[in-house]
């Protein structure tokens, strides 16, 4: 059972270059999001997706795209990555109603330099 | 709009010793409340949850009670466990369950 993966697990990137980061879920689950993680600030959501077919932005969207390929899998592009985005990225996906609780992919650590 | 506080870290303690680490949330309705834990290296897994108000969550010796009246859910343990050092997050769900928001973390350490 292998729930949230995420591909890479860790990446390196020059400034202007771009990335996709891969996530995938099999639990069925119609929510997927993307956390930013860094030290003394908790996880910040980027985007999420609510259904097939449907992204929203979270609290700090700039500078990343998303796109939810079908109910399993949620892509995060970066078009331009700034070293701003160093950071620890990791996917979700929901549990629906009532209990909405969460389940998290290993994390992608990038590296912007 | 909605949010989460909870206590600063580190916090260390020794084996056996009481846990607490506090935790209130601002939240417009009625969310659901979450603690999860992360070890290093690894993703969030749910630790315990509670959905309504009066509700206790539990889990591994764990325990939070959901506090409509002081907006409370405060993580407890009676005697915490050298493999209970990790960093424990607490975190809430809009009723539409499609915004979470979530604490800056607490970093607990316990020593033998």
């Amino acid at each position: 059972n292998a729930g949230v993966t995420q591909t890479p697990k860790f990446q390196v990137l020059k400034t202007g270059q771009s990335m996709t980061l891969q996530c995938a879920q099999d639990m069925n689950h119609n929510s997927m999001y993307w956390y930013r993680q860094d030290p003394g600030m908790g996880l910040r959501l980027i985007y999420y997706s609510a259904s097939e077919g449907t992204t929203d932005k979270g609290e700090v969207p700039n500078g990343y795209n998303v796109s939810r390929l079908n109910k399993r899998e949620f892509s995060l592009r970066l078009e331009s990555a700034a070293p701003s985005q160093t950071s620890v990225y990791f996917c979700a996906s929901t549990r629906d109603s009532p209990s909405y609780e969460q389940y998290f992919g290993p994390g992608t650590r990038l590296t912007v330099t | 709009g909605d949010s989460v506080t909870q206590m600063e870290g580190p916090v260390t303690l020794s084996e056996e010793a009481f846990l607490t680490i506090n935790c209130t949330y601002t939240a417009t309705g009625y969310p659901s409340l979450f603690w999860y834990v992360q070890y290093p290296g690894e993703g969030l897994q749910l630790l315990l949850k509670a959905t309504k108000a009066d509700d206790k969550g539990s889990n591994k010796g764990f325990e939070a009670t959901y506090r409509k009246e002081t907006t409370s859910f405060h993580l407890e343990k009676g005697s915490v466990q050298v493999s209970d050092s990790a960093v424990y997050f607490c975190a809430l769900s809009d009723r539409t369950g499609n915004q979470f928001y979530f604490g800056t973390g607490t970093s607990l350490t316990v020593i033998p």
